[in-house]
């Protein structure tokens, strides 16, 4: 089944202690991304990949990190997690040609305490 | 500076009525824009995508409009079921592989 996935789905973290969410995909996309979404706010772009050790940021990068060694692989990382990263984080993919259509995996929910 | 905006009040319709959203966006000249339907707890699903050349877009219930002078989409669910009760998310792709999504607007259909 052509899916992405996201583990942890759920995840209470405390200030400062590093973590790692991790997506893939198994559809052979180039393009991958990632989202946080608040309340009121919408989607707003993290990071994202146009291919294998290819990155750039998007709208909100600021205290995470991307690395992209694979292509099905595009782990999010957040070194020294703050209450204000709490949210719901979703990976997306997609081909590379236009970006038209993407596909999203199932979200994790993120709390820093 | 560059906003989306879709109606941030939720639509309740009666079934088999015609759900009508607003997607408004200002200072982007967008090549293409998509809908995606969000359930609860649960990642976007694409549903349609219209090009800046194209008037409408159909699928099945769902059409489409896409007004680059008015910068206006509109996303029309006909003949709507309780299972059309979702958000839906306006988006449009900028260029340089970055897209920007819309708050939503939460439908809600009554049996």
């Amino acid at each position: 089944e052509a899916q992405v996935t996201q583990n942890p789905r759920y995840l209470i973290t405390v200030t400062g202690k590093k973590l790692t969410v991790t997506c893939s995909q198994n559809m052979n996309h180039e393009y991958m991304s990632w989202y946080r979404q608040d309340p009121g706010l919408g989607l707003r772009q993290i990071y994202y990949s146009m291919n294998v050790e290819v990155t750039d940021k998007g709208d909100v990068p600021e205290g995470y990190k991307v690395s992209r060694k694979e292509k099905r692989n595009f782990p999010l990382i957040l070194e020294s997690p703050s209450p204000n990263q709490t949210s719901l984080y979703f990976c997306a993919s997609g081909h590379r040609e236009g970006v038209d259509t993407q596909y999203f995996g199932p979200g994790t929910r993120l709390t820093v305490l | 500076s560059q906003k989306i905006e879709q109606n941030s009040e939720a639509l309740n319709i009666q079934e088999g009525k015609t759900a009508t959203l607003t997607c408004n966006y200002t200072n982007y000249s967008p090549a293409y824009l998509q809908w995606y339907r969000q359930d609860p707890g649960r990642g976007p699903v694409f549903l349609l995508l219209i090009r800046e050349n194209e008037k409408e877009k159909r699928k099945e219930r769902l059409k489409v409009t896409f007004d680059t002078t008015l910068k206006q989409s509109l996303f029309h669910i006909t003949a709507s079921q309780p299972a059309d009760s979702a958000t839906y998310l306006c988006a449009l792709y900028t260029g340089g592989f970055k897209t920007i999504f819309g708050a939503g607007t939460r439908l809600f259909v009554k049996a």
